[in-house]
């Protein structure tokens, strides 16, 4: 069975940039999770998409949007890039959403690192 | 503000020892507690989680423990092997009831096992 794919594995961007990052989950996973990893901060959430619909949303500006289609392929982009989005950014997918178990149950892609100039 | 803190940055333990992982939370809506293990240019991995019903939960190797009270909760591993070095974060939960489950990590520590 095939992991977690993310795509583009890496990228540069400058200033004022946008960015789209995809995200294919692992198949038959329906929530499908982003978050940000930076040296400064750490792990952080930015959000859950389960069935097309964002459930859950971590402390992230509104430049920070996803979408979710219906084979759950995910997809998350940062308007009006800052240098400070240069970080790696995860997907994680599971059979089930946060609440039904999903949290522990996360299998993590190789992440998309992005470099904002 | 750190919700979640894991105030050491890396240990060394030697193989066959035990290591143990700490993590300091502020928040009280946490309610369920995991830790990930990553590897370099991989994505991290769940390892073992615990409910704030319960004070420890142990999975072979790996043992975590929950004092509510204090709001500290520890990961330890008997015995340490050299596989598991890698960077552990971890990460707290609130949201119980279907509302928000945001998922807040620490920054990790770095654990070295040498043989």
């Amino acid at each position: 069975k095939a992991g977690v794919t993310q795509t583009p594995r890496y990228l540069i961007k400058t200033r004022g940039q946008q960015v789209t990052l995809s995200c294919s989950p692992i198949s038959g996973h329906r929530s499908v999770s982003w978050y940000q990893q930076t040296p400064g901060q750490g792990l952080q959430f930015l959000f859950e998409y389960f069935s097309e619909t964002q459930r859950n949303k971590g402390n992230f500006p509104g430049r920070f949007s996803g979408r979710q289609f219906s084979n759950s392929r995910s997809e998350m982009n940062v308007s009006t890039l800052e240098l400070g989005d240069s970080a790696l950014y995860l997907c994680a997918s599971s059979l089930v959403p946060f609440e039904a178990g999903g949290r522990n149950t996360q299998y993590f892609g190789p992440g998309t690192r992005l470099t904002v100039l | 503000d750190q919700q979640v803190k894991q105030n050491s940055p890396s240990l060394s333990v030697q193989e066959g020892r035990i290591s143990i992982l700490n993590c300091d939370y502020t928040n009280s809506m946490f309610d369920y507690f995991l830790w990930y293990k990553k590897y370099p240019a991989e994505g991290p991995t769940f390892l073992i989680s615990i409910s704030s019903i319960k004070d420890k939960n142990e999975d072979g190797r790996f043992t975590v423990f929950l004092n509510k009270s204090a709001k500290h909760l520890s990961l330890h591993i008997v015995p340490s092997q050299p596989g598991d070095s890698a960077v552990y974060f971890c990460a707290a939960s609130e949201g119980s009831g279907g509302s928000n489950y945001k998922l807040t990590f620490g920054k990790g520590t770095l654990l070295t096992v040498n043989p």
